[in-house]
């Protein structure tokens, strides 16, 4: 089955502790995106993958890392957590960065205290 | 904004009744997505419009497309219980490649 897998689907941390959110798909896409879901704020891009080895800055990276070193693979960091990034997250895959679907994990719900 | 703008925000229906769901936009596009997500969960993709297309249909959403007004709706027929979520609408920007999400419609259908 065609998925996009996160791993934890909770987590509640302290501030400070380095953490990482696993991101992996089995469709070979090359294109891969990080997303934090607010609300009254929408999703909004954290950072995004355009192959391995290849990642860029999306909307809102501060305070985020990501690495690729595999296609398959995408996770994202959070070096120093703070409060305000807790939020709900989202990886997300495509074969493109634009003109063809995007298919989405179920979430990371994140929690920093 | 560059963001899709959704109308209305939140919308309550009789299961049975129709749905529509609208979204406007200032960017220029390649194409628009519409994506449904259930209460918490990740977002999954129902269709997807072309900059010169004008209307699609997938079983019972139809979606128009109007380049010129900049706007575009989904209309959900003979709505279901299990049609209620949040429907998001997706930018495909020709100006920055990227994909670009709006706030979205929260429906409730009502058994």
């Amino acid at each position: 089955e065609a998925q996009v897998t996160q791993n934890p689907r909770y987590l509640i941390t302290v501030t400070g502790k380095k953490l990482t959110v696993t991101c992996s798909q089995n469709m070979n896409h090359e294109y891969m995106s990080w997303y934090r879901q607010d609300p009254g704020l929408g999703l909004r891009q954290i950072y995004y993958s355009m192959n391995v080895e290849v990642t860029d800055k999306g909307d809102v990276p501060e305070g985020y890392k990501v690495s690729r070193k595999e296609k398959r693979n995408f996770p994202l960091i959070l070096e120093s957590p703070s409060p305000n990034q807790t939020s709900l997250y989202f990886c997300a895959s495509s074969f493109g960065r634009v003109n063809t679907e995007a298919f989405f994990g179920q979430g990371t719900r994140l929690t920093v205290v | 904004s560059q963001q899709g703008e959704e109308d209305p925000q939140a919308l309550s229906i009789q299961e049975g009744e129709n749905a529509t769901m609208n979204c406007s936009y200032k960017t220029s596009i390649n194409n628009l997505q519409w994506y449904r997500q259930n209460s918490g969960r990740g977002l999954v993709h129902l269709i997807l419009i072309r900059s010169n297309e004008r209307e699609k249909h997938s079983g019972r959403l139809r979606v128009t497309l109007d380049t010129s007004k900049k706007s575009s709706s989904l209309l959900i027929t003979a709505s279901r219980a299990a049609d209620t979520a949040s429907y998001f609408c997706a930018l495909g920007s020709s100006n920055t490649g990227k994909l670009i999400f709006g706030q979205g419609t929260t429906l409730q259908v009502k058994p």
